[in-house]
């Protein structure tokens, strides 16, 4: 079983529609969660992070985080082109990130 | 502000042949520093991650290895490269008690 598994896609929403990004992970003794952004070529940049159960909000991105089901999900209002990019899940537990192996998501003009 | 700087950005390397990787941040003290591997299509996998100066700890045993020789210092290494160690190789750092990993550019390898 994966440690962390994520729906590969690729998901395609339209422009100013919402996009949704789902992860689950396997060590219900994990302590923080991440959602990560990587454009095509490029290294990962940080959106979020949450520690604890229930949403968490930045701007147009909300984390949602489960613990009692291993969930963590981004949503992603108001989506752009610009948003178009692959979305990595890391989970982190005893000085160790692990991380999901993304799900690419297009924004069609 | 903290900034990490990876590099060489891009190599080309023939089978066999050494690797040096190299990655310093700066503006912080007594970072947490990992370095992982992408392969094309892939998640990132850990390879090392060092917690203080000398120490490392080594997830995948292969042919690599990693010194950390300064506290903002993180060296990548192996003495003969295979076609497998291809990838996208990722510095990072994290302030112990957040968590938060802040990833360099990047360091794209290309083994023929």
């Amino acid at each position: 079983q994966k440690e962390v598994e994520q729906n590969s896609g690729p998901l395609s929403v339209p422009e100013g529609a919402i996009a949704s990004l789902n992860c689950t992970y396997s060590d219900r003794g994990s302590q923080s969660f991440f959602w990560y952004r990587q454009y095509s070529g490029k290294s990962p940049e940080l959106i979020m992070s949450i520690y604890s159960n229930g949403d968490k909000e930045d701007g147009r991105f909300t984390a949602q985080l489960n613990k009692a089901s291993q969930y963590v999900s981004l949503l992603i209002r108001d989506s752009q082109p610009s948003d178009s990019a692959t979305y990595l899940c890391a989970v982190y537990n005893n000085n160790d990130m692990r991380f999901g192996a993304g799900t690419r998501l297009t924004v069609k003009p | 502000s903290q900034t990490i700087h990876q590099w060489p950005a891009t190599l080309v390397q023939p089978v066999g042949s050494p690797l040096s990787l190299e990655c310093t941040v700066e503006g912080t003290s007594n970072p947490n520093l990992y370095w992982y591997r992408q392969a094309a299509g892939r998640g990132l996998q850990l390879l090392f991650y060092s917690v203080g100066i000398g120490q490392i700890s080594s997830e995948v045993p292969q042919n690599l290895s990693a010194s950390r020789p300064q506290d903002r210092q993180f060296i990548l290494s192996s003495k003969k490269l295979l076609l497998s160690d291809s990838g996208f190789y990722l510095c990072a750092w994290s302030v112990f008690v957040r968590r938060e990993l802040f990833f360099g550019e990047g360091s794209r390898l290309t083994v023929l």
